[in-house]
């Protein structure tokens, strides 16, 4: 099937530093990764569309210089999160889509837990 | 615009009762619709699917009908095991819409034994 992984699965920075998270398709060609926050107890908020070799389109009032998205193959995606702040902390989940996929259906990474402190 | 609304939960069940949970949608254009479960510390997991009119998704004994004429995805579950404890997604991407998937606020789900 098809699985897609995360890179860490928790981490915990300090106010003001830098955090990346990766997200890889382990058997398929992702053309394109969406990036999503969750927050305690609520649902999924997309932030972003990663597409492979070309910038993201973020979603509405998603700040795209303070979570930098990088797509640079067909397998991995990255989201930097850039001077961190203790309101950033927050469940990212990362998920793919084939690119023979018609129906919108996304696998998803187990998630990244990011604490700031 | 698309939407998508779920029953609010948790929902508290025993073990073996039955489970539903409603679902229905907004959608310009015609949505493919999913229920996707996330269990405990876990990201989401495609729990079925369903793409056109009429169609009945199914799997692990969850089951959903996609009913255009009242734009619902009900989830059931004849006879639920403490394991099923978690929190449920309904979702509809749109094609025209870039195949985005639209979520529902989730309803959480415990399982007593």
């Amino acid at each position: 099937g098809a699985v897609v992984s995360q890179h860490p699965s928790r981490v915990i920075c300090k106010s003001g530093t830098s955090v990346k998270i990766e997200c890889r398709s382990l058997d398929f060609q992702a053309t394109t990764m969406f990036w999503y926050r969750q927050f305690p107890k609520q649902s999924l908020m997309l932030m972003a569309t990663s597409n492979e070799g070309s910038k993201a389109t973020y979603e509405q009032g998603v700040e795209k210089d303070k979570f930098l998205i990088n797509h640079a193959s067909l397998t991995l995606s990255t989201l930097t999160v850039t001077s961190a702040h203790p309101e950033d902390s927050s469940f990212y989940i990362c998920s793919a889509r084939p690119p023979s996929d018609r129906e919108g259906e996304q696998y998803f990474g187990p998630g990244t837990r990011l604490t700031v402190t | 615009g698309n939407s998508v609304t779920q029953m609010e939960g948790p929902v508290t069940l025993s073990e073996e009762a039955f489970l539903t949970i409603n679902c229905t949608y907004t959608a310009t254009g015609y949505p493919s619709l999913f229920w996707y479960v996330q269990y405990p510390g876990e990201g989401l997991q495609l729990l079925l699917k369903a793409t056109k009119a009429d169609d009945k998704g199914s799997n692990k004994g969850f089951e959903a009908t996609y009913r255009k004429e009242t734009t619902s995805f009900h989830l059931e579950k004849g006879s639920v095991q403490v394991s099923d404890s978690a929190v449920y997604f309904c979702a509809l991407s749109v094609r025209a819409a870039g195949n985005k998937l639209t979520f529902g606020g989730g309803t959480r789900v415990l399982v007593k034994p």
